[in-house]
């Protein structure tokens, strides 16, 4: 069974940095593109950031590109991002997705002072 | 950016009724092997999206074949048959055709 566990959210001031982990199971990891979407609250969703099977592929979107920085660690099964820079509308519920059905239950990270 | 607009954003229905939801793309979705990669996902109260439909019309994994994906181009539609208790929440289209990549503002299938 494919499993998706994000960690690493929480509340953090503008400005300041977080980063996220996905640990990934049930599947070879390391022959997937991953993604990142998030979700502010009580709003639709956003792709965020992808990264191809190897790591050597990443794109972002506009509105982070510069500031977050999408990873993998294969040999630990785990897509990580690194989010700099943190502004009140990055507040949202992230979520890892291998880009077709499988998706985490999401972490959520709030930027406020 | 490829803007996907779905209609309508709430949609009111009586158990076994049917539903349909649009989602218009501002640009065609066949990307350059021929393919056209248009999804619809359906997220419950307090839980991540579930794949309903890839593809344009290609039902997921025990997805119920009440669930009907069509269209091609830019016009996409999704009909769902006899709408049970647990077909309720919001549906998202979802382009990965182009990038980046983009999802609809989502279409609200509740009670009437």
């Amino acid at each position: 069974e494919v499993q998706l566990v994000e960690s690493g959210g929480g509340l953090v001031q503008p400005g300041r940095s977080l980063k996220l982990s996905c640990a990934a199971s049930g599947f070879t990891f390391s022959n997937y593109g991953m993604h990142w979407i998030r979700q502010a609250p009580t709003k639709g969703l956003e792709w965020v950031a992808s990264i191809s099977p190897s790591g050597g592929s990443t794109y972002y979107r506009d509105s982070v590109k510069g500031r977050f920085t999408i990873s993998r660690d294969n040999a630990k099964s785990t897509l990580y991002l690194q989010m700099d820079s943190l502004r009140s509308e990055d507040t949202a519920t992230y979520y890892c997705a291998t880009g077709g059905a499988d998706w985490g239950q999401g972490v959520m990270v709030t930027v406020s002072s | 950016d490829v803007v996907l607009t779905q209609t309508p954003v709430s949609l009111s229905v009586t158990l076994g009724d049917q539903a349909s939801i649009s989602c218009r793309s501002s640009q065609s979705l066949v990307y350059s092997d021929g393919n056209t990669y248009l999804k619809w996902y359906l997220q419950k109260p307090g839980q991540s999206p579930q794949l309903l439909i890839y593809e344009v019309s290609n039902r997921f994994s025990g997805v119920p074949d009440r669930f009907i994906g069509s269209g091609s181009g830019t016009d996409f539609t999704l009909k769902i048959s006899r709408v049970e208790p647990e077909d309720l929440g919001v549906y998202y289209c979802f382009q990965a055709t182009h990038d980046p990549w983009t999802f609809g503002g989502g279409t609200k299938l509740e009670l009437k």
